[in-house]
């Protein structure tokens, strides 16, 4: 099983400022991976898959990066509606699917 | 417009048992896998089970595996998930969700929340 941790578990982001979110694979997952985020109450959302391209309708402050097994997602400019819990998730090699624990990107 | 209608949750006791409905519209349902997520209060996600788009393989999460079994019916557009010998630690909000290109999820659906306590 592919292991994926998240780091921070927390992060405190002034609006407007940037923030770096990181997701690191226990083996490689090549790019297949996706980012999700998801706010209290709603299923999560879509945000890049692919490492690096960003699902429809995704505004560009969102970027992904990286390959292997080293993963970032940063939000260039944080909004009000971006402070929500991201996840990772990797499908390069299942069963199982696997996310990882998730980054709560709260208010400063 | 891609809709996933989770239903069937509700309160039931160690060792009991529970069926669970997606109904699926706005996409050709017959044509894709689904598969079913969970997510504990307060926890992360957590993948369950996943049907190929003619339910001739299924493919489930060891903490599950032999308690769960994942069905659809492509006449009736619906995904299944039967919940048996249901225990505390399966407490969570099952979505269902589709992935049309890859093993990422486009579309979820709004959940279904499953409590086992007696």
């Amino acid at each position: 099983e592919i292991v994926m941790t998240q780091s921070p578990a927390t992060l405190s982001v002034s609006p407007g400022e940037r923030a770096t979110l990181s997701c690191r694979a226990s083996q490689s997952v090549s790019s297949n991976l996706a980012w999700y985020q998801q706010k209290p109450g709603q299923p999560p959302r879509l945000l890049i898959y692919g490492a690096s391209t960003r699902a429809t309708g995704i505004p560009a402050r969102f970027s992904g990066s990286g390959s292997g097994t080293e993963f970032t997602l940063t939000i260039s400019s944080l909004q009000s509606e971006d402070f929500a819990v991201y996840y990772c998730q990797q499908y390069n090699i299942w069963p199982p699917l696997t996310f990882g624990g998730g980054t709560k990107v709260d208010i400063k | 417009e891609v809709q996933l209608l989770d239903s069937g949750g509700g309160l039931v006791q160690p060792g009991g048992s529970l069926r669970l409905s997606c109904a699926a519209s706005g996409f050709i349902f017959s044509t894709y896998d689904m598969t079913w997520v969970r997510q504990a209060p307060g926890k992360g996600l957590e993948w369950v089970s996943t049907i190929t788009d003619t339910g001739g393989s299924t493919y489930y999460a060891d903490s599950v595996k032999g308690r769960f079994t994942i069905s659809r019916d492509n006449s009736k557009n619906t995904l299944y998930l039967q919940l048996n010998s249901l225990r505390a630690e399966d407490t969570a909000v099952y979505y269902c969700a589709v992935a049309p290109w890859d093993y990422y999820f486009d579309y979820w659906g709004q959940g279904t929340l499953v409590t086992v306590s007696s």
